[in-house]
């Protein structure tokens, strides 16, 4: 167990829809990191969040967005979901942005478009 | 073009031999990870490389880097069952604003 947890496990929608995937980093990590992660793509960094700000952009689409909260909890929102973006979501965490900046990461989200 | 290409994509080995798994990369990095994914779980960090020549070792993996040559190896030494999975590597690129960039990965499999 990573200490990152995901929410939720499993989601089934509809294309068109919108949903929103909850990550909560290990305690004391400030940034935060989304991947996807799908058979045609392989895996893709989306973007990073340290300290409730922006620090780096992959290869996110526009209808995707994402922030990170206070708390600092991230969110990232899904929206006008497409066929082809049914796939495992990851969250990861690490203690800072620079530096050493291990990566841990979450048992993921299975996001499955209909 | 930013590019990861790992090599082998797939690799079958038998127990107690020894191989290495290269990454190569095409882009200015200032840091290298590996990981390692079992079938329909998490990735789990193993090694994250910093410095040109830099070895790292944990039970019988090993990894090193090579900045100029722009070549990670990870090596296998006397391989076990435990250690079939799925091996990604993944670099931080520095040119322009950052992104991670991940190899296609290696699935390794040791037979018994």
């Amino acid at each position: 167990d990573s200490g990152v947890t995901q929410t939720p496990k499993h989601l089934i929608t509809a294309t068109g829809q919108r949903v929103t995937l909850r990550c909560s980093p290990r305690s004391g990590d400030l940034s935060v990191y989304w991947y996807q992660q799908s058979l045609d793509q392989g895996l893709q960094f989306l973007i990073q969040y340290y300290n409730g700000e922006e620090r780096a952009k992959g290869n996110i689409l526009e209808r995707f967005s994402a922030q990170q909260f206070p708390d600092l909890h991230s969110e990232l929102n899904l929206s006008s979901l497409e066929l082809g973006d049914s796939a495992l979501y990851f969250c990861a965490s690490s203690v800072v942005s620079t530096g050493y900046n291990e990566q841990f990461f979450g048992p993921g989200t299975r996001l499955t478009v209909l | 073009e930013l590019k990861v290409e790992q090599n082998p994509l797939f690799l079958s080995m038998q127990e107690g031999k020894n191989y290495t798994i290269y990454c190569n990369y095409s882009t200015t990095s200032d840091r290298l990870y590996w990981y390692r994914q079992d079938p329909g779980k998490s990735l789990e960090s193993l090694f994250v490389l910093l410095s040109n020549g830099a070895v790292k070792q944990e039970g019988r993996l090993m990894a090193s880097l090579d900045t100029k040559a722009r070549l990670s190896t990870l090596h296998i030494t006397a391989a076990v069952h435990d250690l079939s999975a799925t091996y990604f590597c993944a670099v931080r690129t520095t040119s322009g604003t950052y992104k991670y960039i991940f190899g296609t990965g290696t699935r390794l499999k040791v037979l018994a």
